[in-house]
């Protein structure tokens, strides 16, 4: 299996912009995480789905964020419109069951909000 | 806030030397695991702790788990410079993590 994959990798992009982050889980997996990391702020969970579903969004800062999950294959995180204070690593993680079981991080967005 | 919280925030040691880190949490749980995140990438999960075990190995990791205290610890033996990382740990209530120890292991 490839893991979890995450793209795109890098992102830079101009305040204001419309900036959208993509996760695919492992195949299997029915739990899928973002999480956002910062050298202030540590590493915040945003939002969590099981089986598609968005669980918890307490974690998502505020109405710029959403995220989606339209099949068991693919997330999707959107931040409209990108502020600079919005720059951080992104990770996406899925697990089989949450809390029970490893959950296996992509590698990965490094957001640059100009 | 989160339920996991690592303590020292940062440790520095001597290749060879251990490396011991603690972590507290608030409520009961079923599990706690303990992940390595190396600079720029992401967490890779090292090891899990049922709440019915006190003591587990893998490999030069040893983590213990005392439900009493709600506190785990995460012991490196024998460390190495490739170990250089930072440890965080997460229980199973809601998958949260704290800020982390930051270990520097020293060639």
């Amino acid at each position: 299996d490839a893991g979890v994959i995450q793209s795109p990798r890098h992102e830079v992009t101009e305040m204001g912009q419309e900036v959208t982050l993509r996760c695919k889980p492992i195949s299997g997996h029915d739990y899928l995480f973002w999480y956002r990391q910062t050298m202030m702020r540590g590493l915040e969970l945003l939002i969590y789905f099981n089986n598609n579903v968005p669980i918890d969004d307490s974690g998502m800062p505020e109405d710029r964020f959403s995220a989606k999950m339209p099949n068991a294959s693919f997330s999707t995180l959107k931040i409209q419109p990108s502020e600079p204070r919005d720059s951080a690593v992104y990770f996406c993680a899925s697990s089989f069951s949450r809390g029970y079981n490893e959950q296996f991080f992509g590698p990965g967005t490094r957001l640059t909000v100009l | 806030s989160q339920q996991g919280e690592e303590d020292p925030q940062a440790l520095s040691i001597q290749e060879g030397e251990n490396a011991t880190m603690n972590c507290s949490y608030k409520t009961s749980i079923n599990n706690l695991q303990w992940y390595r995140q190396n600079s720029g990438r992401g967490l890779v999960h090292l090891i899990l702790i049922r709440s019915n075990e006190r003591e587990k190995h893998s490999g030069r990791l040893r983590v213990t788990l005392d439900t009493s205290k709600k506190s785990s610890s995460l012991l490196i033996t024998a460390s190495r410079a490739a170990d250089t990382a930072s440890y965080f740990c997460a229980t199973d209530v809601d998958g949260r993590f704290g800020a982390g120890t930051r270990l520097t292991v020293k060639p």
